[in-house]
């Protein structure tokens, strides 16, 4: 099976523009996560994602939205970019029974100037 | 508010050696304690999990020790490989929920 594929690997913006980063789950995988890796705040939770319904969300402002698409493919936007929101963002897949392992993709690495 | 205390923040140990990484937590109905590996340019990969009903999990090198009463548990690497330089994560989550709340994170290095 492949694993989970994130799209774009690398991105530069600039403070005030837009980002759509895009995520495919490993196949059969219905819940997908979102998190958002830095150095001084670790990994955090931004929302998942289980059959098109969001069913969780983190602390995150609501610049940060996400969506899933019917073949569970997902993404993330990010409006109006501040320069705190350069990250690695990481998406992960698991299937359908909860607190099952989750596969990690290799990220988007997002800087933003 | 950080609910995953993660501890050492680096470590250093000599091939051969067995290398220990210790996590707290504070939230009680946390029942689902995973480790992740994460090597540089890759996302995290799962390494061992333990739920609360038992109070260790092998698995060939790595050990889970729990301790349900402390709130604690930690991972232990036995005769520690250069390969198993990388950074490492401790995270918790509750039933029926995939938020995984992580730890800070240790960056192990393996010496010959």
């Amino acid at each position: 099976k492949a694993g989970v594929t994130q799209t774009p690997r690398y991105l530069i913006k600039t403070r005030g523009q837009q980002v759509t980063l895009s995520c495919s789950p490993i196949s059969g995988h219905r819940s997908v996560s979102w998190y958002q890796q830095t150095p001084g705040q670790g990994l955090q939770f931004l929302f998942e994602y289980f059959s098109e319904t969001q069913r969780n969300k983190g602390n995150f402002p609501g610049r940060f939205s996400g969506r899933q698409f019917s073949n569970s493919r997902s993404e993330m936007n990010v409006s109006t970019l501040e320069l705190g929101d350069s990250a690695l963002y990481l998406c992960a897949s698991s299937s359908t029974v909860t607190q099952e392992t989750q596969y990690f993709g290799p990220g988007t690495r997002l800087l933003v100037l | 508010q950080q609910q995953v205390k993660q501890s050492p923040q680096s470590l250093i140990v000599q091939k051969g050696g067995i290398s220990i990484i210790n996590c707290a937590y504070e939230n009680t109905a946390f029942d689902y304690f995973p480790w992740y590996q994460q090597f540089p340019g890759k996302g995290p990969a799962l390494l061992i999990a333990i739920r609360p009903d038992v109070s260790e999990k092998k698995e060939g090198r790595f050990t889970i020790s729990f301790n349900k009463s402390a709130k604690q548990f930690s991972l232990h690497i036995m005769d520690s490989q250069p390969g198993d330089s990388a950074t490492y994560f401790c995270a918790a989550s509750m039933v029926g929920n995939e938020k995984l709340t992580f730890g800070t994170g240790t960056r192990l290095t393996i010496i010959p």
